[in-house]
């Protein structure tokens, strides 16, 4: 049972280029979420699905897109990537966006933007 | 402002060295707090839930509290392999929708 799989793992990418982060769960979960994660700071979301079919901004969505493709998949995609998107990005899933929205999130993906 | 602030920035014990984490916060409308660990390179682990003051859970050397204001996570004779950062994130129903907002976390070393 993997939970929540995110690839890839680090990526470095130049200021400009885009890249897209991928995530799947398979607990058939139907809420997803990305977050980032920056040094002396809390997880902050980014994008989140409630359900397959829906996607609404979290905190800090501007320099990104996410598509929920079905109920397993959930992407993150950087049109134009910046230095200020340096950082660690998790995604994460839960059973519901209701009061018992224990996450599960994955491993991770570094990025660094030069 | 909805605000989660954890303390310590971090925390260095001993092993068997009892402790508590700090988690304060000022939402309007909380709805549950919860903490996870997370290890270096790996995302947040779920550790508990807690939904009302006066509710406490255990796991292990660990055993969390929660007030109106605050959370605590007491460890007890803590081992080297508690050593992580320890997140806090309270959700509160804002806008609509349940929102989590998560502490900066406590790193802790637990050093034999």
């Amino acid at each position: 049972n993997a939970g929540v799989t995110q690839t890839p793992k680090f990526q470095v990418l130049k200021t400009g280029q885009s890249m897209t982060l991928q995530c799947a769960q398979d607990m058939n979960h139907n809420s997803m979420y990305w977050y980032r994660q920056d040094p002396g700071m809390g997880l902050r979301l980014i994008y989140y699905s409630a359900s397959e079919g829906t996607t609404d901004k979290g905190e800090v969505p501007n320099g990104y897109n996410v598509s929920r493709l079905n109920k397993r998949e959930f992407s993150l995609r950087l049109e134009s990537a910046a230095p200020s998107q340096t950082s660690v990005y998790f995604c994460a899933s839960s059973e519901s966006r209701a009061i018992r929205m224990e996450l599960f999130f994955g491993s991770g993906t570094q990025l660094s933007v030069l | 402002e909805d605000q989660v602030t954890q303390s310590p920035e971090a925390l260095r014990l001993q092993e068997g060295e009892s402790s508590s984490l700090n988690c304060s916060y000022t939402v309007s409308g909380l709805r549950g707090l919860f903490w996870y660990r997370q290890d270096p390179g790996k995302g947040p682990e779920f550790l508990f839930t807690l939904y009302s003051a006066g509710e406490e859970k255990e796991k292990e050397r660990l055993k969390a509290t929660l007030t109106k204001k605050e959370s605590f996570l007491h460890i007890t004779a803590p081992k080297p392999e508690d050593s992580a950062t320890y997140l806090c994130a309270v959700s509160m129903f804002s806008g609509g929708y349940n929102k989590l907002i998560f502490g900066a976390g406590t790193r802790l070393a637990v050093h034999p």
